[in-house]
């Protein structure tokens, strides 16, 4: 299906594990996006990369890595989980009519 | 200060009004404005997408924005119970990271 998908979708890990969140999108979007949602901040822009192996910071980047390979997958990982990295984690990619979003992974760190 | 602001709400209105949404911005920079609707645990998704000042329509759906006055807004037309959900307003193109800026949201509860 065209789009982007997300996985796993869903995620508990304890605190200290490194966790990888996957997106992969099929438009061939050059601008891929990493935001979190968290109650009384709304959406936050972590990563972003405008190509291929060309990422940069966003407003909350810290404790978090990314990578881009390919086009149409745009990684996160979490080095060593924390409980404040608990949250709902969005990939979106951009094309010439908007930014799209993928469906979500929500992740529990306990 | 956040850089672009949402009254929370919730907003309730009777099924078949015309529903406001508002939000204000600071960055003088921002180009580009969207619209998203949130369903309960489900991602965002586009509704509306407008490049600098004007109206846009999309069915029952009108965004405008007015730069002069860092505003924008998106009307509802014959809203219907399945609008209920969290509306967000977005702005980007602002310089700095290359990515939107949120407003927090509002919750709009369509009462059929």
């Amino acid at each position: 299906d065209a789009g982007i998908t997300q996985s796993p979708r869903y995620k508990i890990t304890e605190t200290g594990r490194q966790v990888t969140l996957m997106c992969h999108q099929t438009w061939s979007h050059s601008y891929m996006f990493w935001y979190r949602q968290d109650l009384g901040h709304g959406l936050r822009l972590i990563y972003y990369s405008a190509a291929a192996d060309i990422t940069d910071k966003g407003e909350v980047p810290d404790g978090y890595v990314v990578s881009r390979s390919k086009t149409e997958n745009f990684p996160l990982t979490l080095e060593s989980a924390t409980r404040s990295q608990t949250s709902v984690y969005f990939c979106a990619s951009r094309g010439l009519t908007g930014q799209y979003f993928g469906p979500g992974t929500r992740l529990t760190v306990t | 200060q956040k850089e672009v602001e949402q009254d929370p709400g919730p907003l309730s209105v009777p099924e078949g009004a015309i529903v406001s949404l508002n939000c204000t911005y600071s960055n003088s920079a921002f180009q580009y404005f969207m619209w998203y609707r949130q369903y309960s645990r489900k991602g965002p998704e586009l509704l509306m997408y407008t490049y600098s000042s004007g109206n846009k329509e999309d069915g029952r759906f009108t965004a405008q924005v007015d730069k002069s006055s860092k505003y924008i807004s998106l009307f509802i037309r014959d809203s219907q119970p399945s609008d209920s959900a969290t509306y967000l307003c977005a702005a980007g193109g602002g310089g700095g990271a290359d990515g939107l800026t949120f407003g927090k949201g509002t919750h709009l509860i369509i009462q059929p």
